[in-house]
């Protein structure tokens, strides 16, 4: 089963929104709202920063929100700041084998 | 508060054995079902195993195609540890290997990792 397919690369001002999007099938994204987002700095582990589709923990600014429309989930990152440039990772739980899948990631640059 | 600390990667043949190690600390380890997910240099993040709170309980134990047959997940719930015995090493293993929990289907807490390179 193939990863979720999320784009290589996003970019944006400082100040800026950028949208990373998390498409996947209706066996996963689309079937559940088991949807979670990841951030990874260089060298480091990943930080969850949405789970639920929406979820903030606890720590994480309102600057970063979730959605999800059918089989397509989305991170949104508002206010952009030059600490926000790293990786970013959806996961979905899928009803069907393998339980997880992590899409393959976006690179987010800060200009 | 929360710990994850791996141990155990290091150079390996293709062909041999490794066995990694998660010391868990901070939260009622014996509630939480425990995953390994790994990454490949300068690749994205792959869910690899997971094992479930209660080790008697049918299935409670699940494999990536990739690794299935070759890796076994086990805990120890009174030492309040996961491992992952890795045999028959494989070129494409070579990665870090994260373990990672949370309170639901999500990864809250996720350890350094271990970097585990196969080569000869």
């Amino acid at each position: 089963q193939s990863a979720l397919t999320q784009p290589r690369s996003v970019s944006g001002s400082p100040g800026q929104s950028v949208t990373i999007s998390c498409t996947g099938t209706s066996s996963d994204v689309g079937g559940y709202n088991y949807v979670s987002w990841y951030q990874q700095l260089p060298g480091k582990a990943p930080k969850l920063i949405i789970y639920d589709v929406s979820k903030r923990p606890s720590g994480v600014p309102d600057r970063f929100s979730g959605s999800k429309s059918g089989n397509t989930a989305s991170l949104t990152i508002s206010g952009l700041q030059a600490d926000d440039e790293a990786d970013y990772y959806c996961c979905s739980y899928s009803g069907s084998h393998p339980n997880w899948m992590f899409g393959g990631g976006t690179k987010l640059t800060v200009l | 508060e929360v710990q994850l600390v791996e141990s155990g990667g290091g150079l390996v043949q293709p062909g041999g054995s490794l066995r990694l190690s998660c010391a868990a600390s901070g939260f009622t380890f014996s509630n939480f079902w425990m995953h390994w997910v790994r990454q490949a240099p300068g690749r994205g993040l792959v869910w690899v195993s997971r094992v479930n709170s209660d080790e008697s309980s049918k299935d409670h134990t699940t494999y990536a195609d990739s690794v299935k047959g070759r890796f076994t997940i086990s805990r120890d719930n009174a030492k309040n540890m996961v491992f992952l015995q890795m045999n028959s090493l494989r070129a494409e293993d070579t990665a870090v290997y994260y373990c990672a929990t949370g309170t639901g289907y999500e990864y809250d807490y996720w350890g350094q990792g271990t970097l585990v390179t196969v080569s000869s």
